[in-house]
């Protein structure tokens, strides 16, 4: 079975800093992996995804994230935030592209 | 706007109530998923139907059900309601293979 750990439920940061959500994934087959945001009251919109490939992806909104297969990571990264980038963010990982399996989320508070 | 439609945006009910969830995909999608996302349990698949026939199956309790139609909307059947099933329901689509999913905006259940 897959799971995917998310190891920070809330981080702050102060606008234009730069920021780091990790996403760690355990899984004994090849995955899929993607990074999903949610704004207040809306649904989930895909930032970016993994299926092959190089492993450093690029996404909307200036978000890129790296695949590391040996330790089985997939942070997300933006050099620079924006107010509007507060939300909360999901990993997620399936096999085949099938089903979701989605971490608990982590909640991104940017600061003025 | 993703192009998966849900409706109703909201719907109060009382325990041991029975409430339907629709769901439009994309045009030209054929897979519809069901995720059911709350405070304590996160984001959680419940199920997959691709082009009217169910193909995966989660967490969806017995008291749920649901079916995908000929013209590929779906509808979520929740019955004998409890509080615990207070959640938002989130229904994707996506085209076959599948290379990501798209999200609707969501039903937000409220059982009193």
């Amino acid at each position: 079975a897959q799971s995917v750990t998310q190891l920070d439920s809330q981080v702050p940061v102060f606008e234009e800093a730069p920021v780091e959500l990790r996403c760690n994934y355990s899984s004994s087959v090849s995955v899929y992996l993607f990074w999903y945001v949610q704004y207040p009251n809306q649904g989930l919109q895909l930032l970016l995804k993994y299926l092959s490939g190089s492993t450093l992806v690029k996404g909307i909104n200036g978000f890129e994230a790296e695949f590391n297969k040996s330790q089985t990571s997939f942070h997300l990264r933006k050099p620079s935030v924006h107010i509007s980038d507060t939300a909360e963010y999901f990993c997620a990982v399936s096999v085949r592209t099938d089903k979701l399996i989605f971490g608990t989320g982590t909640r991104l508070q940017v600061f003025p | 706007d993703s192009g998966v439609t849900q409706t109703p945006k909201h719907l109060i009910t009382a325990t041991g109530q029975r409430v339907t969830l629709r769901c439009s995909p994309r045009s030209g999608d054929l897979s519809v998923y069901w995720y059911q996302q709350s405070l304590d349990q996160g984001l959680q698949f419940l199920i997959q139907y691709y082009n009217g026939e169910e193909r995966a199956k989660g967490n969806i309790l017995e008291r749920f059900s649901a079916q995908q139609f000929p013209d590929l909307h779906s509808e979520l059947n929740l019955s004998s309601l409890e509080l615990g099933d207070s959640a938002l329901y989130f229904c994707a689509s996506s085209v076959d293979p599948p290379s990501e999913q798209f999200f609707g905006p969501g039903t937000r259940l409220t059982v009193l």
